[in-house]
């Protein structure tokens, strides 16, 4: 059966430090995947998408990125974070020819 | 640009009672359309995903229905439980992307 981990759960990190969310899936192959963010009592925001290896989309303009270095793994970074970086960050996945999209247990981080 | 709206916000309800969940959206070429539950602090489960080609799903006590035309789908949930307590969020399939409503956030008291 699939599945989908995603670490740290949690962390606090002092503005201007770096960030690196790591996901992987496994039991699938060449699956899309996905980074969302939801801050405090709003909707989920897309941050970047990915339909194959090296291949990464963004959504939002801010100072994150993401890379796909291998075929199930996603990880979202920053050089520098800011205070509006905290929130709730899930990663998803869905599976090649597959509808539904499953959703990692999220991480939360706080920016202090 | 996909935007979604789920009304009402919150809902608080009598423990037995059937609740009734709605989301809209705007641009009807969607591919599919996915219910989700949220638990306080915890990531999304996957309750029910209706296809595009189809009106509606049902998973136990849940149904949900989609009218592409209209652009609107309705989550049932019957027989409310205090276990039901959470927040319900949709999310439309365009291509890639989801694109998610801010969610009901749902009480069931017992």
């Amino acid at each position: 059966s699939q599945t989908i981990h995603q670490w740290p759960a949690t962390l606090v990190q002092p503005v201007g430090s770096p960030l690196s969310l790591e996901c992987t899936v496994e039991g699938t192959s060449n699956p899309n995947l996905y980074w969302y963010r939801q801050a405090a009592g709003r909707g989920l925001q897309l941050l970047f998408y990915s339909v194959g290896i090296g291949q990464i989309s963004s959504e939002v303009p801010q100072n994150l990125s993401a890379s796909r270095p291998q075929d199930r793994q996603f990880i979202l970074s920053s050089k520098k974070l800011l205070l509006s970086d905290s929130g709730f960050y899930l990663c998803a996945w869905r599976g090649l020819g597959g509808n539904t999209i499953y959703f990692g247990e999220g991480s939360w981080l706080t920016v202090v | 640009k996909q935007e979604v709206t789920q009304i009402p916000a919150a809902l608080s309800v009598p423990e037995g009672e059937n609740l009734v969940l709605n989301c809209s959206f705007t641009d009807s070429a969607i591919y599919n359309l996915q219910w989700f539950r949220q638990d306080p602090g915890k990531g999304l489960t996957s309750l029910l995903l209706i296809q595009s080609s189809q009106r509606e799903q049902t998973s136990g006590r849940l149904n949900a229905s989609l009218d592409k035309s209209s652009g609107r789908s309705t989550l049932y949930i019957a027989a409310s439980q205090p276990g039901d307590s959470a927040t319900y969020l949709c999310a439309v399939i365009n291509d890639y992307k989801l694109s998610f409503g801010a969610g009901t956030t749902v009480t069931v008291r017992a």
